[in-house]
């Protein structure tokens, strides 16, 4: 089983300022890494497929760069909608979340 | 308007069964493989199980192999997930996701969920 773990646990970031989250796997997953976004008592929200292709209706200030082992999602511009848990997942070899990131307000 | 819409849920006794149901609209849905995932209280997202759009591939996790069994009707545009044999570590709210033929089999849609208690 591939393993993924995100880093930070936690996150605390002004309004306004740059977030930088992190992901890594176990063994190589190429470029078939997805990053959700996901508010309390709501359902996972697709944000980037293909490590950096953003899903539709996902607004530019989300960027996602990375291959193999070693993932970023990047938000260039911390808007108060944005602060939730934001989790990756690889679909290389069936699918492994990883623990999840909690953005929160600084 | 896509959505997925699961039921099902609720509060069932260890060694019981539960089954639950994810019902598609406003897509092709026997087009699409389908997954069911879920998230115990305040924890992660853990995947479940997969069925190909034909429901002829099947896959699950360790953790519910041989108790877990996913099917779909495509002529009822539906999905399903029979529970055996549950656990108290089966409790969580389980969604129903569609693999994105556009999203390079990532999860592009998913339900808002059906809560799953497992408890004497």
């Amino acid at each position: 089983e591939i393993v993924m773990t995100q880093s930070p646990a936690t996150l605390s970031v002004s309004p306004g300022e740059r977030a930088t989250l992190s992901c890594r796997a176990s063994q190589s997953v190429s470029s078939n890494l997805a990053w959700y976004q996901q508010k309390p008592g709501q359902a996972p929200r697709l944000l980037i497929y293909g490590a950096s292709t953003r899903a539709t209706g996902i607004p530019a200030r989300f960027s996602g760069s990375g291959s193999g082992t070693e993932f970023t999602l990047t938000i260039s511009s911390l808007q108060s909608e944005d602060f939730a848990v934001y989790y990756c997942q690889q679909y290389n070899n069936w699918y492994t979340f990883g623990q999840g990131t909690k953005l929160e307000i600084k | 308007e896509v959505q997925l819409v699961e039921s099902g849920g609720g509060l069932v006794q260890p060694g019981g069964s539960l089954r639950l149901s994810c019902a598609a609209s406003g897509f092709t849905f026997s087009s699409y493989e389908m997954n069911w995932v879920r998230q115990a209280p305040g924890k992660g997202l853990e995947w479940v199980s997969y069925i190909s759009s034909s429901g002829s591939t099947i896959y699950y996790a360790d953790s519910v192999k041989g108790r877990f069994t996913i099917s779909r009707d495509n002529a009822k545009n539906s999905l399903y997930l029979q529970m055996n044999s549950l656990r108290a570590e089966d409790t969580a709210v389980y969604y129903c996701a569609r693999v994105g033929a556009t999203a390079n089999d990532a999860f592009d849609i998913w339900g808002q969920g059906t809560m799953v208690t497992v408890s004497s």
